[in-house]
């Protein structure tokens, strides 16, 4: 099966400017993550969609970023404006069904962003 | 906030020695832990899920344990060979916890021939 798609891999803006990621989850997978991953840090949960419903958004900061997930399947992640401590691998992750949290989830390549 | 600690944060061994990570976590309300294993410039990939004191569970010459009661899990590779080279994840799910995964900073292990 094909796995699942991100892109860009690369990203450099400089601060202030606006930046959107795209992700394509695994098909039928109802469930898809977005996750911040900073230099020396483990990856944080910004986002979980159940299909095109929101599950989780507690870490998302509301105020620069928004995602969404249209007719739930690709998701798309923008951040408006950038700031500094954005630079980070966003990680894009799907898989089967939400409530089975014992099932592994399926990441993508990743898109790395660098803020000027 | 979750407290999820791996250790060692960075390892060098050499091709063909055993070796074995530790991810310590909250005892109570434990629901499953997740390890991945993460290749530079490629996708974090998932390696075991685990859900029961006790458990273990090997793939090839990987294996994990998994103490609930103590809140902590071994991950062990024996004879390492330099594709085993990465950063190796865990990520424990608490009930309460919003029920999602809260990754550790990992291990950065690099086999040398």
């Amino acid at each position: 099966e094909a796995g699942v798609a991100q892109s860009p891999r690369y990203k450099i803006i400089e601060k202030r400017q606006s930046v959107a990621f795209w992700c394509n989850p695994i098909s039928g997978h109802a469930t898809l993550y977005w996750y911040q991953q900073i230099l020396g840090q483990g990856p944080k949960l910004l986002i979980q969609f159940q299909n095109n419903g929101v599950v989780d958004d507690s870490q998302l900061p509301k105020d620069r970023f928004s995602a969404e997930r249209l007719k739930g399947v690709d998701s798309t992640l923008k951040i408006q404006p950038a700031k500094l401590e954005d630079s980070a691998v966003y990680l894009c992750a799907s898989s089967p069904t939400s409530g089975a949290l014992n099932q592994p989830q399926h990441f993508g390549d990743g898109t790395r962003l660098s803020i000027l | 906030i979750l407290n999820v600690e791996q250790s060692p944060q960075s390892l060098h061994v050499q091709e063909g020695d055993s070796t074995n990570f530790t991810c310590s976590f909250p005892s109570s309300n434990f629901y499953a832990l997740h390890w991945y294993r993460w290749e530079t410039a490629k996708s974090p990939e998932a390696l075991f899920v685990m859900t029961l004191n006790g458990d273990e569970k090997k793939k090839g010459r990987i294996s994990a344990t998994l103490n609930t009661k103590e809140g902590y899990s071994y991950l062990y590779i024996k004879g390492s060979q330099p594709e085993d080279s990465a950063t190796y994840l865990c990520a424990p799910i608490l009930t309460g916890g919003g029920n999602k995964l809260t990754f550790g900073t990992g291990t950065q292990l690099k086999v040398e021939l």
